[in-house]
């Protein structure tokens, strides 16, 4: 019963490939986030959508393409994948005027 | 633009002690969120508490309990009868609302050894 679900929990791939990885959230929360933790552990806002709608949009790299099918689910996309794209990719979600959010597991992505 | 500072970026206690993480914030909203989230080495994200700001009591969870105070815009956690369980990276968290959604925005992190 995973309430925010991440795949792949891992991910090895070479310079130049497109990925996606995959969010699902079984919470009936409205709002679903990317976050990426770098090699410092910090963590920044990528992406958010509300209903489907996005909401946050950092200053990405246009080659991050998020997509909200619908609400419960949130995938992203890296095209033309560059070595300091290597981090740990969190899916959050949460319901609007509720407190804090709930995360999944993290998607450690290597770029070699 | 709000900001998040944990000064602290490694902190050690031995088991069943008490130990202190400090966060300051900077922000110009009245009303806000702020969270401590602890990410031990399976790195998953966890919620250990919460703190409404228009609220003046302290929040509490078992053993971890929160120092807050809003003009000084400082939010340390206190962790009490530490546990090997409780070394993790810690993070505080404001929570911001931008364009009717909540974004985090999240201090650098302190580690924190528990010693046997």
């Amino acid at each position: 019963d995973t309430a925010v679900s991440q795949t792949p929990k891992y991910l090895v791939t070479q310079m130049g490939n497109d990925k996606s990885i995959k969010c699902e959230q079984n919470l009936g929360h409205d709002t679903m986030y990317w976050y990426k933790q770098d090699s410092k552990k910090f963590l920044k806002i990528m992406f958010s959508y509300n209903n489907k709608e996005l909401i946050i949009n950092e200053t990405v790299p246009n080659r991050f393409s998020p997509k909200s099918p619908d609400k419960a689910h949130l995938n992203l996309h890296i095209n033309s994948l560059e070595l300091g794209d290597s981090a740990v990719y969190f899916c959050a979600s949460s319901l609007t005027g509720a407190g804090g959010y709930t995360f999944g597991s993290g998607t450690r992505l290597t770029v070699v | 633009a709000q900001t998040v500072t944990q000064s602290q970026p490694e902190m050690s206690v031995q088991e069943a002690e008490t130990v202190t993480l400090s966060c300051t914030y900077d922000t110009s909203e009245s009303d806000y969120y702020l969270f401590w989230y602890k990410q031990p080495p399976s790195r998953q994200m966890i919620l250990v508490i919460r703190q409404e700001a228009y609220k003046q009591q302290n929040a509490t969870e078992n053993r971890f309990s929160v120092n807050f105070q809003k003009a000084a815009k400082s939010f340390s956690l206190k962790i009490s009868d530490s546990q090997l369980g409780d070394a993790a990276m810690y993070f505080c968290a404001y929570r911001t609302v931008t364009s009717g959604t909540y974004k985090y925005i999240f201090g650098t992190g302190t580690r924190l050894k528990v010693l046997a």
